[in-house]
């Protein structure tokens, strides 16, 4: 199971763009990387999720270099609506004989500011 | 399309009182999940069900039983409730794994428990 490190939390105006990293040194051949976000009292949302190079779709771009041992979110011109918690998995959670161990970390939170 | 629902929404018991949490899910998902959540913290997770009729043991097990006696439901039950278990319940689905590769996680709502 690939542990990530992401910063407890980041500070944003309204309009910037804002990059996210996660670390994940020991990610395995197979595993993919997925960001989600989660407001206050509500479940977590997928945002995105990558393999490699550079992956883009209406919310979010994913930037994952070639040796992927890190990943970075980057949300274009951030909102207030964008403040949340942002989480980076990477893999299945498999950590063997057939048990999964699936953990969201602490995240990162964002606040944007006005 | 309602996705993941969570049942109930609130709940608040005595230490000793059991209960049960539902989640169904109208995905037609092979696996779906249980976490908890504590403030200021990650999601952890507690039990997970590959497929109707079988459950496993995620990250923190003790004190929680599941049953997915259906392919749509998965019940959380507490026995003898704690104030160690006040936390935030979250049900969590998904299509069938494939290694490395969660696929998407959809999640219910949550629901929110006190023990006194």
């Amino acid at each position: 199971l690939a542990k990530t490190t992401q910063p407890i939390s980041m500070d944003s105006y309204e309009g910037q763009e804002v990059n996210i990293t996660c670390s994940h040194n020991n990610i395995a051949t197979n595993d993919y990387i997925t960001w989600y976000q989660q407001f206050p009292s509500q479940g977590p949302r997928f945002i995105i999720q990558g393999y490699k190079t550079k992956v883009t779709n209406e919310v979010a771009s994913l930037f994952i270099p070639a040796d992927r041992k890190s990943s970075t979110l980057s949300l274009p011109r951030v909102s207030l609506s964008d403040t949340a918690v942002y989480y980076c998995l990477v893999g299945d959670g498999y950590s063997g004989a057939g048990s999964y161990q699936l953990t969201f970390g602490k995240g990162t939170k964002l606040s944007v500011i006005p | 399309n309602a996705g993941v629902t969570q049942t109930p929404k609130f709940r608040v018991l005595k230490t000793g009182q059991s209960m049960t949490l539902l989640c169904a899910q109208d995905m037609n998902h092979e696996y779906m999940y249980w976490y908890r959540q504590d403030p200021g913290m990650g999601l952890r997770l507690i039990h997970y069900s590959v497929g109707e009729g079988t459950t496993a043991k995620g990250e923190v097990p003790d004190g929680y039983n599941v049953s997915r006696l259906k392919k749509q439901n998965f019940l959380l039950g507490l026995e003898s409730a704690a104030p160690s278990q006040t936390s935030v319940y979250f049900c969590a689905s998904s299509s069938a794994l494939q290694r490395g590769n969660t696929g998407e996680l959809f999640f219910g709502e949550g629901s929110r428990l006190t023990v006194l």
